[in-house]
């Protein structure tokens, strides 16, 4: 398995724009991890799906972000319109069970200048 | 609520020597424990966990952690450093006291061997 995989890697983009991130988990893995890490605030997790049924968003950090899983083999995450504070290395992880560890993939790096 | 606590920024060891990396935690019910770590520009990868059994958990790359229960403590060891071990390393905790299937991240330790 190639692992999880997220595109793009990087991403630059303008204020206002918005911008969707993507990400295919392990396949047989049911659960999908959305965090984002930046120096001021570590690991943050933003939302997770179980069996593509988002189960807790609390940490979304407002309406600007969304996310969804269409399919058990790819999930989004948007933002519109994006904020030069939107900018960090977003992750997605993915897991067989909560009792076994999370994989995560490489991050996309976005700058919102 | 579950949370982490990571009391170190950073970790300085000389290659060789044995290096420990703190984490505590609190939870409501029994604990999952986790070590990761990350490299730069990767994301993070799993070196171990514990979950029941034995409190002297051995994982990926000669690391191992200890489980205590009464110092709420997991704190992750290697007895010999090497400079590849050089990274961030992040402890997280899943609360079996709840419903909440993610875990909760600590802040994160740098870790710098030196040769």
């Amino acid at each position: 398995d190639a692992g999880v995989i997220q595109s793009p890697r990087h991403e630059v983009t303008e204020m206002g724009q918005e911008v969707t991130l993507r990400c295919k988990p392990i396949s047989g893995h049911d659960y999908l991890f959305w965090y984002r890490q930046t120096m001021m605030r570590g690991l943050e997790l933003l939302i997770y799906f179980n069996n593509n049924v988002p189960i807790d968003d609390s940490g979304m950090p407002e309406d600007r972000f969304s996310a969804k899983m269409p399919n058990a083999s790819f999930s989004t995450l948007k933002i519109q319109p994006s904020e030069p504070r939107d900018s960090a290395v977003y992750f997605c992880a993915s897991s067989q069970n909560p009792q076994l560890e999370q994989f995560f993939g490489p991050g996309t790096r976005l700058t919102v200048l | 609520a579950q949370s982490v606590a990571q009391p170190e920024d950073q970790v300085n060891v000389a290659e060789g020597n044995p290096l420990t990396v703190k984490c505590t935690y609190s939870v409501s019910g029994n604990p999952y424990l986790f070590w990761y770590v990350q490299y730069p520009n990767r994301g993070l990868q799993f070196l171990l966990k514990y979950i029941t059994g034995d409190n002297l958990v051995k994982g990926s790359y000669g690391f191992e952690a200890e489980f205590n229960k009464s110092q709420t403590s997991f704190h992750l060891k290697k007895p010999s450093a090497l400079v590849s071990d050089s990274a961030l390393y992040f402890c997280a905790v899943r609360d079996m006291g709840t419903g909440r299937r993610a875990l909760t991240f600590g802040s994160g330790t740098r870790l710098q061997v030196q040769p």
